[in-house]
């Protein structure tokens, strides 16, 4: 079955702290790995993603890391800010053909709080 | 702007009573789906559509329908709801079928089944 767990459910950082969420997947099929963003009364939205020929990829203060040979990947947020509070989704994809062949499968969210 | 819009954003309803949940895009998109989310579970795709008059079963699609007969609209329909549908819905769109390109989401309905 194809899953993707993530954790920890809930997470509080202080303003200023490296706030850090982990997601496992068992399918080596997947090949696309997005993070999605959401806000309260919001759709989430797409905030990073990367593909498995690399390690890491970084958008400001937001990081990706990707450990293919132990199928885990990471959300790194730097020097957490108040406004960064939201609910983050690990997501992962296969586009390489197959029934399974576009469909995004989720973790089951974090929600981040950031204390000022 | 591009969005997804989804209608109503709040309703209360009793156990029974065939509901639609309309969902458009502006973005003309080729892929929709609709996602309930329920804490500790993520999101979960009921239904999606590659196209006009193309849908499939999502991980959970009991009790519910959805039909595309035109490219920008997708209604999410519940027959007969009852009250574990009681979920906040959320309905996507991207520009082709490839997992690997953005989706964009609506703001959400958050249903309630009495």
């Amino acid at each position: 079955q194809q899953q993707v767990k993530q954790s920890p459910q809930s997470l509080i950082v202080q303003k200023g702290g490296i706030s850090i969420i982990n997601c496992a997947y068992e399918n080596t099929a997947f090949d696309y790995f997005p993070w999605y963003q959401q806000f309260p009364g919001k759709g989430p939205a797409l905030l990073i993603a990367i593909r498995p020929d690399v390690s890491e990829k970084k958008e400001g203060r937001f990081t990706i890391s990707f450990n293919k040979s132990a199928k885990q990947f990471s959300l790194h947020i730097m020097d957490s800010q108040p406004g960064d509070s939201a609910t983050y989704f690990c997501a992962a994809s296969i586009n390489a053909g197959g029934t399974s062949y576009g469909k995004l499968t989720f973790g089951q969210g974090t929600i981040l709080t950031v204390h000022p | 702007e591009a969005q997804v819009t989804q209608n109503p954003r709040y309703l209360i309803t009793v156990t029974g009573k065939k509901l639609t949940v309309t969902c458009s895009q502006n973005m003309n998109h080729e892929y929709m789906s609709w996602y309930r989310q329920d804490p500790g579970l993520g999101l979960r795709q009921i239904y999606y559509s590659m196209n006009v008059e193309v849908t499939d079963k999502g991980d959970v699609p009991e009790g519910y329908k959805v039909s595309r007969k035109e490219k920008r609209n997708f209604p999410l329909i519940l027959e007969s709801p009852s009250p574990n549908q009681t979920s906040l819905y959320f309905c996507a769109s991207r520009r082709g079928v490839g997992g690997n390109q953005p989706q964009h989401f609506g703001d959400g309905t958050r249903l309630s089944i009495l």
